[in-house]
């Protein structure tokens, strides 16, 4: 799986958008890109996943450049309760998924 | 609820000692995967069961095993515990191709004292 790079922790005024880099520059043409997040000590729950198009779910937008070496998760109005680690992941599907330590996101009222 | 069941919730027990971890994936999916999440490492994959056969392997101990039964749900065994095995540990499971990746249970925390 290619490595993916994320910021440690950035902070997220509640209500406002957040915005959540990620770099993955050696990823491969058949690996998706997938964001999972986790919130204190539960189970990681799936956001969002793609492989070039942007795509956008209930919970959050994906943003994948062109080259598709970065990519960017966009909570759209964050909440108290989005506050977790969140994770960015490269795999190529039915392979396993392996986490790094992902960006905590905190929001703040 | 997400549709992936893990007991029990909590788990305490002393050195030396074996227990075992049970998973029931979500309905129709046949895959089963066991993570290790340690207080100073992040989520650690274990191994990968596929419709009974083991799959993939990862950081998994020699005095760990799992297995996955004709019904499809997966028990990890821990023998000869040690203070450092305390920890959560996830199931998830999913479809073999699948598109979204997994469906995490809500963990089990062992306590080794």
């Amino acid at each position: 799986d290619a490595k993916t790079t994320q910021p440690p922790s950035m902070d997220c005024a509640e209500g406002r958008a957040a915005n959540l880099p990620c770099n993955h520059s050696t990823i491969s043409g058949n690996e998706y890109v997938y964001w999972y997040r986790q919130i204190h000590s539960q189970g990681p729950q799936y956001i969002i996943h793609g492989l070039k198009n942007n795509e956008t779910n209930e919970m959050a937008s994906l943003i994948i450049t062109e080259d598709r070496k970065s990519s960017t998760l966009i909570l759209p109005h964050a909440t108290l309760r989005d506050t977790a680690v969140y994770y960015c992941i490269v795999r190529v599907e039915g392979y396993k998924l392996s986490f790094g330590a992902g960006t905590t996101v905190t929001v703040r009222a | 609820d997400s549709g992936v069941t893990q007991t029990p919730k909590h788990l305490i027990t002393a050195t030396g000692q074996r227990v075992t971890l049970r998973c029931s994936p979500r309905s129709g999916d046949l895959s089963v995967y066991w993570y290790q999440q340690s207080l100073d490492q992040g989520l650690q994959f274990l191994i990968q069961y596929y419709n009974g056969e083991e799959r993939a392997k990862g950081n998994i101990l020699e005095r760990f095993s799992a297995q996955q039964f004709p019904d499809l749900h997966s028990e990890l065994n821990l023998s000869s515990l040690e203070l450092g095995d305390s920890a959560l540990y996830f199931c998830a499971s999913s479809a073999l191709l699948d598109s979204y990746g997994y469906t995490f249970g809500s963990g089990t925390r062992l306590t080794v004292v």
